[in-house]
């Protein structure tokens, strides 16, 4: 079935930087592109990032695009978001997702993991 | 990108039938049979329902359907049990490998 863990969530300053993490298992990481979504309390679903199977290709939403950074470590199935000049409009619980089919970008989210919290403020 | 247009609360009771809308544009819900549906429950992370608009994930119960016309998604819940009580987003690919997320619909039990 498969199993994300999302780590790295933390109290940052405004302008400060943070990496998450998002260790996977229980299925071959190397086949499917992974996604980061976002949730600020109280609101809804923020689609953030998008990676592809072998690291070649990223996009991101306009309102992190230039901030967020979006890698993947095949040889520890981890997936990753560098995030730098940080904003308290950032604050939010943090996803990573699967997608549903192999090599491909445009599908579904089937596995979820349980998010991080990555607070900014002063 | 902006956010799919749901409707923010529905509700009905047991045993009946609820919709929930997702209005995009012809650059999104329209242009693309890419439109998922997800249930989040509070304290939880959201769970796969429906995929490429009309398909039931492992496991969803098949009081559970999806459909399109034009650039409107909907989720449709028949026979609505106590345990469907959730929020419910809507999601769809655009080109270029972005997604966009809807704005979210509460589904109460009543």
């Amino acid at each position: 079935e498969g199993q994300l863990v999302e780590s790295g969530g933390d109290v940052v300053l405004p302008g400060g930087s943070l990496r998450l993490s998002c260790a996977a298992s229980g299925f071959t990481f190397n086949d499917y592109g992974m996604h980061w979504v976002r949730q600020a309390p109280g609101k809804g679903l923020e689609w953030l990032s998008v990676i592809s199977w072998d690291g070649d290709t990223t996009y991101y939403a306009d309102s992190v695009k230039g901030r967020f950074t979006t890698s993947r470590d095949d040889s520890k199935t981890s997936l990753y978001l560098q995030m730098k000049s940080l904003r308290p409009e950032d604050t939010a619980l943090y996803y990573c997702a699967k997608i549903k089919q192999k090599v491909t970008l445009g599908d579904a989210f089937d596995i979820w993991g349980q998010g991080t919290m990555v607070t900014v403020s002063s | 990108q902006s956010a799919l247009t749901q409707p923010p609360s529905v509700s009905g009771s047991p045993g009946q039938s609820v919709t929930i809308s997702c209005t995009g544009t012809s650059s999104d819900v329209g242009g693309y049979n890419r439109v998922a549906w997800y249930q989040q429950t509070p304290g939880t992370a959201p769970k796969l329902m429906i995929y490429e608009v009309t398909n039931r994930a492992s496991g969803v119960p098949d009081r559970f359907s999806g459909s399109k016309s034009g650039n409107t998604a909907s989720l449709t819940i028949s026979g609505l049990q106590a345990e469907d009580e959730a929020e419910y987003y809507c999601t769809s690919y655009i080109s270029s490998g972005t997604y966009v997320f809807g704005t979210g619909t509460k589904v109460t039990v009543l």
